[in-house]
């Protein structure tokens, strides 16, 4: 089946510094893939949606400067908290899609901001 | 007309007991019906799809009743275990423009021994 890798599963980082998310899909070429945002006890909160080789669609409210989405291969995507502060404190999880295979998860990252 | 509603927030059964789950749409569009479950600090995972050209799909223990009139789906979780215990959310797209899944809020089911 499709398998989607998400790393770090937990980074802790300094307010003020950057921090990395990556997502890949293993098994299969991704050809969207889907950034969500998740707080305790609520449901998925689409960020993010990048097609492969074309910038990244953000949704209303989330600032496109702040989470820098690049999706610069069929199997690579990446999430770049910059300047995070302690309110970007979350769980963020990435979903692949490609040809003939539905929504895939990765396995989440917890953020926290200190 | 974007959105999906869960009910119910949370829902406790005793082992060996039906759990289930509703949800409601609004958008006629949606062709692709999924259920997915999430155990706390994972991703979710998906559990059981279907499309709308089916009233029910069953997997194992797992069933979808899909009613395309009223706009409404179901999950139903026969023989409920302790394992069940995690947060389990239905979602919709219209998947065959690829477009992103909108998801319901969530229920907490407890399974008790």
């Amino acid at each position: 089946g499709a398998v989607v890798s998400q790393h770090p599963s937990r980074v802790i980082c300094k307010s003020g510094t950057s921090v990395k998310i990556e997502c890949r899909s293993l098994d299969f070429q991704a050809t969207t893939m889907f950034w969500y945002r998740q707080f305790p006890k609520q449901s998925l909160m689409l960020m993010a949606t990048s097609n492969e080789g074309s910038k990244a669609t953000y949704e209303q409210g989330v600032e496109k400067d702040k989470f820098l989405i690049n999706h610069a291969s069929l199997t690579l995507s990446t999430l770049t908290v910059t300047s995070a502060h302690p309110e970007d404190s979350s769980f963020y999880i990435c979903s692949a899609r490609g040809d003939n295979y539905g929504y895939t998860f990765g396995s989440g990252t917890r953020l926290t901001v200190v | 007309q974007q959105q999906v509603k869960q009910s119910p927030q949370s829902l406790i059964v005793q082992k060996g007991g039906i759990s289930i789950i509703n949800c409601a749409y609004e958008n006629t569009a949606f062709d692709y019906f999924p259920w997915y479950q999430q155990f706390p600090g994972k991703g979710p995972a998906l559990l059981i799809a279907i499309r709308p050209d089916v009233s029910e799909k069953k997997e194992g223990r797992f069933t979808i009743s899909f009613n395309k009139s009223a706009k409404q789906f179901s999950l139903h979780i026969m023989d409920s275990q302790p394992g069940d215990s995690a947060t389990y959310f239905c979602a919709a797209s219209k998947e065959t423009s690829g477009s992103r899944l909108t998801f319901g809020e969530g229920t907490q089911l407890t399974v008790n021994p």
